[in-house]
């Protein structure tokens, strides 16, 4: 079966960092192009970023650039965001996604972001 | 940078026809997918290449494109097909997600 479970989000001030983990299973992790969607309480859905299948390309929304990065270990099958210089308004749900495919998703982790 | 607009909300009767539509300059040279979240729910996959319907989906729910425009149908819409619905596309790096269409059946 299919998984991909995110963790390590939790409450963080702003300015301060943090670093999120999806644990892929059931599929070769290696082969696929992976995502970070995340969803702010009671918003849409919007695209963070994505990383090619070896690691060596990634690309970021204009809003998080410069603050993410995403990164992968195909050995550990897990995919990471590291989160810089956190803001309120990065405050959301985060998903990650499998690349080509999109489905299934994970139940994201919730990062607010709050003195 | 790309956008795509979704209508906010529609609303149709149980057994009617919805239609929602996504547009953007984007669609006119890449295929959109659709995804499907309840209240409380990870999104479902359930269109993408523009019409494909994933193995699982029920045969109610279709897509279709024309130019610009994108449409998901659904036709005899059940209660339970109430959701926040949404496109998105990609091109060169740039994914873009529209802002989504929240169905009422009722």
């Amino acid at each position: 079966e299919v998984q991909l479970v995110e963790s390590g989000g939790g409450l963080v001030q702003p300015g301060g960092s943090l670093r999120l983990s999806c644990a892929a299973s059931g599929f070769t992790f290696s082969s696929y192009w992976m995502h970070w969607v995340r969803q702010a309480p009671g918003k849409g859905l919007v695209w963070v970023s994505r990383i090619n299948s070896d690691g060596s390309s990634t690309s970021y929304a204009d809003s998080v650039k410069g603050r993410f990065t995403i990164s992968r270990d195909n050995a550990k099958n897990t995919l990471y965001l590291q989160m810089n210089s956190l803001r309120a308004e990065d405050t959301a749900v985060y998903y990650c996604a499998r690349g080509d495919v999109w489905e299934p998703w994970g139940q994201g982790t919730l990062v607010t972001v709050s003195s | 940078s790309y956008e795509l607009t979704q209508p906010s909300s529609v609303s149709v009767s149980p057994g009617q026809t919805a239609r929602i539509t996504c547009s953007g300059d984007v669609l006119a040279k890449k295929y959109a997918r659709w995804f499907q979240q309840k209240p409380g729910q990870a999104p479902v996959l359930v269109i993408y290449k523009d019409s494909e319907r994933p193995s699982g989906i029920p045969e109610r729910f279709s897509g279709s494109s024309s130019g610009t425009t994108v449409t998901l149908t659904i036709s005899g819409a059940q209660v339970e097909d109430e959701a926040d619905y949404y496109c998105y596309s990609a091109a060169d790096n740039i994914r873009v997600f529209g802002g989504g269409t929240k169905l009422t059946v009722l």
